[in-house]
């Protein structure tokens, strides 16, 4: 069965600290897991994604996600974090086709303390 | 980047009636196009995968006769709910995936909310 486990519902970090949110998926073949934003009241911003290739993956506003087979994990990471970091952030898992649904982890609320 | 686009964002409807929202796909093409409601401070659910000039595949627990999903081009997938009631109340968003292989990805629309009064 395909699915996304975030352990984490609400992380408060302060401003300029590290970030690391957790993801655990569970899926039968090569997953294609994807990290998003939500702002409040607001549609989904794609962070990063990754299908293949190096299992460090770069994304967008300085965030990193590191993909672990073994552990079946995609944490999301930023060594430095912003007040406009606050959001709620999503991992999802899919398939490889273009007709493969995506799955979403029940989302992590970040807070930034000043 | 490619962009998702919906219509309306906001919409308030008397219950009973039947409301209609649009996703489009801006600059690409977009085999398939995906429906997810999402309720306050939760997360997205899937309600159904849409694919171009075929019937939408719906998830486990999605009335289809409710929640009419047409996907009438490669730009242009619409949600209908029909008869709604408070409880269909909820914020809608589409997504449309682009590209073959490493390339392909997925792109969110900025939701419509749906208030049934």
């Amino acid at each position: 069965a395909q699915s996304v486990t975030q352990p984490d519902i609400h992380i408060t970090v302060s401003e300029g600290a590290s970030l690391e949110l957790r993801c655990n998926y569970s899926y039968g073949a090569t997953p294609y897991l994807f990290w998003y934003v939500q702002s409040p009241g607001q549609g989904l911003q794609l962070l990063l994604k990754y299908f293949s290739g190096d299992t460090l993956v770069q994304g967008i506003k300085g965030f990193e996600a590191e993909f672990k087979r073994s552990q079946s994990s995609f944490n999301l990471r930023k060594p430095s974090v912003h007040w406009s970091d606050a959001a709620e952030y999503f991992c999802a898992v899919g398939g490889y086709s273009s007709a493969s649904k995506i799955i979403f982890g029940s989302g992590t609320r970040l807070s930034i303390r000043p | 980047g490619a962009v998702v686009s919906q219509h309306p964002s906001w919409v308030i409807c008397k219950s009973g009636t039947s409301v209609k929202i649009e996703c489009r796909s801006l600059d690409f093409q977009a085999t398939t196009m995906f429906w997810y409601r999402q309720f306050p401070k939760q997360s997205l659910m899937l309600m159904a995968t849409s694919n171009e000039g075929s019937k939408a595949t719906y998830e486990q627990g999605v009335e289809k006769d409710k929640f009419l999903i047409n996907h009438a081009s490669l730009t242009l997938s619409t949600l209908t709910v029909t008869s709604a009631h408070p409880e269909d109340s909820s914020f809608y968003i589409c997504s449309a995936r682009t590209g073959q292989g490493a390339g392909n990805t997925i792109y969110f629309g900025e939701g419509s909310w749906l208030t049934v009064v």
